[in-house]
């Protein structure tokens, strides 16, 4: 069972608007959520992350939303650039500090 | 402040044959993870160390899997007789665990290829 769900595999904007990649929870247990960013080859970069005490955490360009009712949150690149594209996981801490990770979306932001 | 290494960055081996990677965390994180990521998914968790003590084994880390953090620093994982399912890339984190949450840092990874 899938306890983290990005259900866009990809995802194509153009340079300047803003990218918006979703992510679905099913366990209301988890309290804290992460983005990472990968490259090809790369290991995860860490982006963002927001407890869930929150429902907003913003950081330059970047905003995660938090709906915790819906078990919905979503990363917001504003404006978004063509060093952008890659693929952005969202992850969920679990017990333990192990992190359940979605199957990730490419974005891609075309000049 | 180098952050987390991993090494070596491949490894092509045929089946059979033992392998062993090694990760170098960053300098006082006492958590260490390691996570194995497929084609198409997210990293999977296999199993993680607070100091030296292995805390945690995933159902994906069979008997052919160990892993070891001798006196809380680096760590290595070895799979013993390698099966083609076993091709993988192989990331291992590390954090500094805090009073409520932590922020777990990836290594580049290790692509291993089970021919």
């Amino acid at each position: 069972d899938q306890q983290v769900k990005q259900n866009s595999p990809s995802l194509s904007v153009q340079e300047g608007r803003i990218s918006i990649l979703n992510c679905d929870y099913t366990n209301s247990m988890f309290d804290y959520f992460l983005w990472y960013k990968k490259y090809p080859a790369e290991g995860p970069t860490f982006l963002i992350s927001i407890s869930s005490i929150k429902d907003k955490n913003e950081d330059g360009r970047f905003t995660v939303f938090l709906n915790k009712s819906a078990k919905h949150l979503s990363l917001h690149i504003v404006p978004s650039q063509p060093g952008d594209s890659a693929v952005y996981f969202c992850a969920a801490e679990n017990q333990g500090g192990k992190l359940i990770f979605g199957q990730g979306t490419e974005l891609s932001v075309k000049p | 402040d180098t952050g987390v290494s991993q090494n070596p960055r491949h490894k092509i081996t045929k089946r059979g044959q033992n392998v062993t990677f090694r990760c170098d965390p960053i300098s006082e994180h006492n958590r260490l993870y390691w996570y194995r990521q497929t084609l198409g998914q997210g990293p999977e968790f296999l199993t993680y160390f607070q100091n030296e003590a292995q805390l945690e084994k995933s159902r994906l880390l069979s008997d052919r899997f160990s892993a070891e953090r001798p006196k809380g620093s680096f760590s290595t994982l070895e799979i013993q007789r390698t099966e083609q399912g076993d091709s993988a890339m192989y990331l291992c984190a590390s954090s500094l665990v805090r009073a409520v949450t932590d922020t777990q840092y990836f290594g580049p990874g290790t692509r291993l290829t089970v021919l």
